[in-house]
């Protein structure tokens, strides 16, 4: 079973506008990450929070994280068409490269 | 600087048959992970090598196996393929010292199974 969900399962906006996604996961971390996929292609990775963490920052992109509640979310603001991707979060419960996905919250983001 | 290479790039193979997939990590790393990424789906764990040997392994069966060589390159087979075996198959290398740090990706080996 996955660790992660994201929420939506799809996200359909128009340029200029922001995304926000989420993801549960189920069991305790250290850290949380969120990698980008362009139509089946490789993973990019995006942004790692620490648990000890509760807010992250990397260009336009902005990552909380609320350990208590076991959730975390991802914004990206001012929305390009580049940024049309399926978006993943992954958790390392164990801090030994053993990544868990979920099934990832797909973004288009038209002209 | 090269990142994670892998090869091939697209296979076919039939029901029963073995594959072998390579994986080349971003210079610098030691530690080399696989997932395998079904339609739709996110990519789930299947092992991780680290010193030439298998340090970590997900609910995959024994029909899959790796290997990691001195050069830390990777190679993941599977054995009696089925048809379920069809996905996107991620390499991803990383620096062990670094423990569950950021993990690079390979742009994948698309297997189909028919």
């Amino acid at each position: 079973s996955q660790q992660g969900e994201e929420d939506p399962q799809a996200l359909s906006i128009q340029e200029g506008e922001n995304a926000t996604m989420n993801c549960s996961y189920k069991t305790s971390i250290n850290n949380l990450q969120w990698y980008r996929q362009n139509s089946g292609r490789g993973l990019v990775h995006l942004i790692l929070i620490r648990s000890n963490e509760r807010e992250k920052h990397s260009g336009r992109l902005r990552v909380t994280l609320d350990t208590s509640k076991k959730s975390s979310s991802l914004l990206i603001t001012a929305s390009r068409a580049a940024d049309t991707a399926s978006y993943f979060c992954a958790t390392d419960p164990d801090s030994w490269g053993k990544l868990q996905f979920g099934a990832g919250t797909q973004v288009v983001v038209t002209p | 600087d090269a990142g994670v290479t892998q090869s091939p790039t697209h296979l076919i193979k039939t029901r029963g048959q073995q594959v072998t997939l390579r994986c080349s990590p971003k210079s610098g790393h030691d530690t080399v992970s696989w997932y395998q990424q079904a339609l739709g789906q996110g990519p789930q764990f299947i092992f991780q090598y680290y010193e030439e040997e298998e340090r970590q392994r997900g609910n995959f069966p024994d029909r899959f196996s790796g290997h990691q060589f001195p050069n830390y390159s990777s190679e993941l087979n599977v054995n009696a393929l089925l048809l379920g075996d069809s996905a996107l198959y991620l390499c991803a290398s990383s620096v062990e010292r670094n423990g569950g740090d950021t993990q690079y990706f390979g742009p994948g080996t698309r297997l189909t199974v028919l």
